[in-house]
């Protein structure tokens, strides 16, 4: 049973910086590329970054800026999302997601979720 | 970047009735489309995938179609688990974009 669990989330300050942690199992991590999409409250899905399965392809939606950097330990089955510079508008919950091996950039299995709070 | 607009924004129908969402790609993305359905509190699940392929274990009566800049998804026989909010999400070109959902609400 392919299972992706989101950590690292929490309440941090504008500014400050938080790095949040996908572990997967279930499947050959190393084969599939993975993804990061978040959802503010009440907010519909934002697609934020995705890694190919051997880091060498990487991209980023516009709003992130350089400020995020996405990463994998293929070693540890675990993906990372690096998020400096945080602002109130990056609060939301952030969803790891597995593609489907056919069709890249189809999400066929995403985690929970780690919420992220931007706040004073 | 690709922008995705659903149509309608909210939906209210009754268990047995079909239904159908529209979404609408601001340039060409082939069949490069997917449908995700996400119940409150829970992660998005892949439905459609391709514009029209249907996601293993998901039941018959949700379809997918079009092409181009023009897609639907079909649920026929509305079923009482199939309250939820629906996303469409393209896949041709990165960054990818998602609609802003469909919330289908029992009439």
């Amino acid at each position: 049973e392919v299972q992706l669990v989101e950590s690292g989330g929490g309440l941090v300050q504008p500014g400050r910086s938080l790095r949040l942690s996908c572990v997967a199992s279930g499947f050959t991590f190393d084969d599939y590329a993975m993804h990061w999409v978040r959802q503010a409250p009440g907010r519909g899905l934002e697609w934020v970054s995705g890694i190919s399965w051997d880091s060498a392809n990487i991209a980023y939606g516009d709003f992130v800026r350089g400020r995020f950097t996405i990463s994998r330990d293929n070693a540890k089955n675990s993906l990372y999302l690096q998020m400096n510079s945080l602002r109130a508008e990056d609060t939301a919950l952030y969803y790891c997601a597995k593609v489907n091996v056919l069709e890249p950039g189809t999400l066929d299995y995403w985690g929970q979720g780690t919420l992220v709070t931007v706040s004073s | 970047d690709i922008q995705m607009t659903q149509s309608p924004s909210s939906l209210s129908a009754s268990v047995g009735d079909r239904v159908t969402i529209t979404c609408r790609a601001s340039q060409s993305i082939s069949r490069n489309l997917n449908w995700y359905q996400q119940r409150p509190g829970k992660a998005p699940k892949l439905l459609i995938y391709a514009a029209s392929s249907l996601q293993s274990g998901v039941p018959s009566r949700f379809s997918g179609g079009g092409s181009g800049t023009d897609f639907t998804l079909t649920i026929t026989s509305l079923q009482p688990e199939d309250f939820a909010t629906y996303s469409c999400q393209q896949s041709h070109n990165k960054p990818y974009t998602f609609g802003q959902g469909t919330k289908l609400e029992i009439k």
